[in-house]
């Protein structure tokens, strides 16, 4: 059974920095791509990031390029999400997710999310 | 960046109707690179269609995707009390990833 597990969450003032982590089980981690979307309180889904299966690629949205950084421990199957510069519009419940297809893919399986609010 | 308009924002039906929701593309991408995703309040998304028109792992058949291009087009034929949730798309053949902003079933 697939399994993803957030953490790392929590409340962080303006301009600070959170990492958040994802622990997988139930799948051979290091053959899927993987991904980070968020979701805002009352709001939609927005894709934040994703990595490849290997690491060596990375994407970002426009709203977090350049602030954010995603990486992964094939070791540990644990995906990372590096969190600098925060602001209050990146307050959300941020899901980590199983992509199929690489990049140009779905995501198939979803963790309950873990709540990141960015407020002084 | 493909922006998604799903429409209607919300659908107000009873139990054992028929639901129809859409998708529309601000410009095509990908042939057919479209999911949509169900979530209930409190969880997280689940998958139910990819690729416009093939069901996930474990979905029943009463859900079914169709469309192309820029539309595309979700279908529940026969809503079951579980149904009612909010539904979005994505499209995933064009950078970056785009959700639209979703539909709400409720029970009317």
């Amino acid at each position: 059974e697939v399994q993803l597990v957030e953490s790392g969450g929590g409340l962080v003032q303006p301009g600070g920095s959170l990492r958040l982590s994802c622990a997988a089980s139930g799948f051979t981690f290091s053959s899927y791509a993987m991904s980070w979307v968020r979701q805002a309180p009352g709001k939609g889904l927005e894709w934040v990031s994703a990595i490849s299966g290997s690491g060596g690629s990375t994407y970002y949205g426009d709203s977090v390029k350049g602030r954010f950084t995603i990486s992964r421990d094939n070791s540990k199957n644990t995906l990372y999400l590096q969190m600098n510069s925060l602001r209050a519009e990146d307050t959300a419940v941020y899901y980590c997710a199983k992509d199929v297809g690489g990049y140009y893919g779905f995501s198939d399986y979803w963790g309950q999310g873990t709540l990141v609010t960015v407020s002084s | 960046e493909i922006v998604l308009t799903q429409s209607p924002g919300t659908l107000s039906l009873s139990p054992g109707e028929r639901a129809t929701l859409s998708c529309r593309a601000s410009q095509s991408f990908r042939s057919s690179y479209l999911a949509w995703y169900q979530q209930k309040p409190g969880q997280a998304p689940r998958l139910l269609i990819y690729g416009a028109s093939s069901r996930a792992t474990g979905i029943p058949d009463r859900f079914s995707g169709s469309g192309s291009g820029t539309d595309f087009t979700l279908t529940i034929s026969r809503l079951e009390p579980e149904d009612f949730a909010v539904y979005y798309c994505q499209q995933y053949g064009s950078s970056p990833r785009t959700f639209g902003q979703g539909t709400k079933v409720e029970i009317k």
